[in-house]
């Protein structure tokens, strides 16, 4: 089965401090994708990649940076984390195909005080 | 913007029983249904998608699709205890990009 790695899995941070969320895909798939939730949310997408050193906006990508260095990794960064950036991401890669199943990784849980 | 609606928020069914979902896009785009499930504290897994007009069985799982209304039903025949989880419906128009409903939370009491 696909291989999607986040780290950490969970993670405490300050308002205003600066917070990066890794993911590490073992898949070969050219796209990859940053999803957050929240209760009564569902999965909305931030930011997306179908290639190295390059990221596109999701759904709602403020407050939020990503950065794909290499087919394998792809970040997400908060610069300045806020209280309304608690929330569950997940990580997520697929083919590059249209209408191809998105493998997700185990989500990373932060909380920000 | 694409939304995905589904219902109910969250359904309780007795073991054995039927459960049924609904989801509906308000995209006349959208090409693709898919059906995630995610139990506490996991990722989302896919369970099915569709594309086509009509049902497609899996062993207790059948969807259906009505492209027409753009909406599509997951239905659980035989419900068991370790199907309870948040489904997830979600919607595809550009091929790579999933668009994700709220979710319906199934429990199905034992």
């Amino acid at each position: 089965e696909a291989a999607v790695t986040q780290s950490p899995r969970s993670k405490v941070a300050v308002t205003g401090g600066k917070v990066t969320l890794s993911c590490h895909q073992t898949n070969n798939h050219d796209y990859m994708y940053w999803y957050r939730q929240d209760t009564g949310h569902g999965l909305r997408l931030i930011h997306y990649s179908y290639v190295a050193d390059s990221t596109e906006k999701g759904d709602i990508p403020d407050g939020y940076k990503a950065s794909r260095p290499s087919q394998e990794n792809f970040s997400l960064i908060l610069e300045l984390a806020s209280l309304s950036q608690t929330a569950v991401y997940f990580c997520a890669s697929s083919e590059d195909r249209s209408n191809t199943e998105v493998f997700f990784g185990k989500g990373t849980r932060l909380t920000v005080v | 913007q694409q939304k995905v609606q589904q219902s109910p928020e969250s359904l309780i069914v007795p073991e054995g029983g039927m459960a049924s979902l609904n989801c509906t896009s308000s995209d006349r785009n959208v090409d693709y249904f898919w059906w995630y499930r995610q139990h506490s504290g996991k990722s989302p897994k896919m369970l099915m998608s569709i594309f086509s007009n009509g049902e497609k069985e899996e062993g207790r799982f059948t969807v259906h699709l009505n492209k027409a209304s753009l909406h599509t039903s997951l239905h659980i025949r035989d419900s068991q205890p370790s199907d309870s989880a948040l489904y997830l419906c979600a919607a595809s128009n550009m091929g790579y990009k999933l668009t994700f409903g709220t979710g319906t939370s199934l429990l199905v009491d034992p």
